[in-house]
């Protein structure tokens, strides 16, 4: 079974400084890969996916990520992170060629921005 | 734009007690999702529905039951509220039979709270 692995419960980052959120994943082929945020008292909303093609994907809200097969990673990066950014940040992967029933969430990163 | 909408947002229970959650989408989704959120697990699965009338086993089904009589609505009911069933529950719902064709939308959460 596929799992997924965010290895940082919390994560402080500086306001303009930049960001990197990990996640590795277990599974036997590339899966599709997706990284969520729960803002506070909210539902989760979809940042980026990636399913093939070009590596590097680009989000909403200025967030993108890289998948690196040779070392089963889906990282989130931002270049300058705004006060707004801080939330709940969640990897999570489903086999490829199937439904959201097989996808697995990670155990999710907190980010908190300082001034 | 209401989107997905759970009802209600927050219940005390008693141990043993039974109760409904409602979720609604607007949205003319086939598929919907329970998921529960606790804190160092990320979401889990509970039942999901591929379609009106039709329901099926998530990861962790165990003492909850759902329906699904309408396209819209998605019901997860607990008949014997235990304390381990304390916990953020959330609704989600897709057009797409692949996770590569489609995005899930979720709702704002339901916190139960089971004494």
């Amino acid at each position: 079974a596929q799992s997924v692995t965010q290895p940082d419960i919390h994560i402080t980052v500086s306001e303009g400084a930049s960001l990197e959120l990990r996640c590795n994943y277990s599974y036997g082929a590339t899966p599709y890969l997706f990284w969520y945020v729960q803002s506070p008292g909210q539902g989760l909303q979809l940042l980026l996916k990636y399913f093939s093609g070009d590596t590097l994907v680009q989000g909403i809200k200025g967030f993108e990520a890289e998948f690196k097969r040779s070392q089963s990673s889906f990282n989130l990066r931002k270049p300058s992170v705004h006060w707004s950014d801080a939330a709940e940040y969640f990897c999570a992967v489903a086999p490829w060629n199937t439904g959201f029933q097989k996808l697995v969430f990670g155990t999710g990163t907190r980010l908190l921005v300082s001034p | 734009n209401a989107g997905v909408t759970q009802t209600p947002k927050f219940r005390v229970l008693k141990t043993g007690q039974s109760m409904t959650l409602l979720c609604a989408q607007d949205m003319n989704h086939e598929y919907m999702y329970w998921y529960r959120q606790d804190p160092g697990m990320g979401l889990r699965l509970i039942h999901y529905s591929v379609g009106e009338g039709t329901t099926a086993k998530g990861e962790v089904p165990d003492g909850y039951n759902v329906s699904r009589l309408k396209k819209q609505n998605f019901l997860l009911g607990l008949e014997s509220a235990a304390p381990s069933q304390t916990s953020v529950y959330f609704c989600a719902s897709t057009k797409g039979q692949g996770a590569n064709t489609g995005e899930l939308f979720f709702g704002e959460g339901s916190r139960l709270t089971v004494l």
